[in-house]
């Protein structure tokens, strides 16, 4: 157990809907990345924030947003879906520092989206 | 552009015989580098990384990888494989000087064989 909960588990909707997952770090880690991985795209980097700020962006759409809150915890929210956006989304979250750097990130289990 | 490219997407290997899973890697400067292991349904498990000094990191399970900045490589190796290494193994690279987005590679399933 990594320490990092995701919020559900499964997930199933229908096109055009908006769905929203949740995401608790690890006790003390200021950083929340979310990655989405799908059987054509690999493992995709979506976004970063730390301590309750953006801090990176990746491959991620104008549908999807995210937020951290003050108790540290991010919610991902994916709007207008299509049926591409059926995957695996994981939140990670690490210790410390802005930059990050050498920190491994501790993944949670992920929430399977299905889009109907 | 930092890229990670994992040439095999699959490996088969006996059990008790060595195992390894091949990464190379793009990237401007000296970067650090990852790998992990998920298991079906679940999350990605840290299992070493590679900072500086030594070229050989060991890490969880037995495992280890090499460090080769000439030829940009970092490949995992295990001594002895267990059946209970199958797993998908993804190696995944930070460069030092930019923050912190992590590229990962494509994937590399195992199967080890009893």
């Amino acid at each position: 157990d990594s320490g990092v909960t995701q919020t559900p588990k499964h997930l199933i909707t229908a096109t055009g809907q908006r769905v929203t997952l949740r995401c608790s770090p690890r006790s003390g880690d200021l950083s929340v990345y979310w990655y989405q991985q799908s059987l054509d795209q690999g493992l995709q980097f979506l976004i970063q924030y730390y301590n309750g700020e953006e801090r990176a962006k990746g491959n991620i759409l104008e549908r999807f947003s995210a937020q951290q809150f003050p108790d540290l915890h991010s919610e991902l929210n994916l709007s207008s879906l299509e049926l591409g956006d059926s995957a695996l989304y994981f939140c990670a979250s690490s210790p410390g520092t802005s930059g990050g750097g050498y920190n491994e990130q501790f993944f949670g289990p992920g929430t399977r989206l299905t889009v109907l | 552009a930092q890229s990670v490219a994992q040439p095999e997407d699959q490996v088969n290997v006996a059990e008790g015989n060595p195992l390894t899973v091949k990464c190379t890697y793009s990237v401007s400067g000296n970067p650090y580098l990852f790998w992990y292991v998920q298991y079906p349904n679940r999350g990605l498990q840290f299992l070493l990384k590679y900072i500086t000094g030594d070229n050989l990191v060991k890490g969880s399970y037995g495992f280890e990888a090499e460090f080769n900045k000439s030829q940009t490589s970092f490949h995992l190796k295990k001594p002895s494989a267990l059946v209970s290494d199958s797993a998908l193994y993804f190696c995944a690279v930070r460069p030092k000087a930019a923050g912190n987005k992590l590229t990962f590679g494509g994937g590399t399933r195992v199967l080890v064989k009893p």
